[in-house]
């Protein structure tokens, strides 16, 4: 089993949707959380981390973290296109660092 | 602050040639990771380093691939004798000490190696 799960996509959406993208994971040691959005031929960039179970806001963009269930969401209010790239999402415990394979998002115009 | 720097950005390699990639962390950082990431693949881990120290080289082949990352200067991937298959794309990442920031990793912009 992998230690970090997450669906490859893609998810095509209508500009203006919500989106949610999820991961699951299997390491209970695992504390710190994070997203990073991945335009094409471009590097990762950190979107948002968190500490714990709960949520944290951002813009458009709302973090949770559920660590009963070892799952970790990111939600994506009124998409636009510009959203569209690829999400992956993190997860560490002492400076290492698990990657889950990445959801492509294509946001329509 | 400037960010993850590496370079060059772009190399081309015959098969049987070295490449050399180079990452600076941002500043204050002190731990650098190495990860390669085939297209419409996700990253896969090859290496993380301290100054001076090899943490874990777990996800580096046993052959033809080193890094090294000195008390002075960039942290150094090196592929000797390069094939076809090491063409990819290969990011650097940082992240502060853990005792004195969040467990957070900021990546480069990436080398990609195309090996003719």
């Amino acid at each position: 089993q992998k230690e970090v799960e997450q669906d490859p996509g893609p998810l095509s959406v209508p500009e203006g949707a919500i989106v949610s993208l999820n991961c699951t994971y299997s390491n209970s040691a695992f504390q710190y959380f994070m997203w990073y959005r991945q335009y094409s031929r471009k590097g990762p960039e950190l979107l948002m981390y968190t500490y714990s179970s709960g949520n944290k806001e951002d813009g458009r963009f709302t973090a949770q973290v559920d660590k009963s269930s070892k799952y970790i969401s990111l939600f994506i209010r009124d998409s636009q296109p510009s959203d569209s790239a690829t999400y992956l999402c993190a997860m560490s415990s002492f400076n290492k660092f698990y990657f889950g394979s990445g959801t492509k998002l294509n946001v329509k115009p | 602050n400037a960010g993850v720097m590496q370079n060059p950005r772009h190399l081309v390699r015959r098969r049987g040639q070295e490449a050399r990639l180079r990452c600076s962390p941002m500043k204050g950082h002190s731990h650098v990771y190495w990860y390669r990431q085939l297209p419409e693949e996700g990253l896969k881990f090859m290496v993380y380093l301290q100054k001076e120290n090899i943490i874990d080289e777990s996800g580096m082949p046993k052959e033809r691939f080193s890094a090294e990352f000195p008390k002075e200067g960039p942290s150094i991937l090196r592929i000797q004798q390069v094939v076809r298959g090491d063409s990819a794309a290969y990011f650097c990442a940082s992240s502060p000490d853990q005792t004195t920031s969040t467990d957070t990793q900021y990546f480069g912009p990436g080398t990609r190696l195309t090996v003719l």
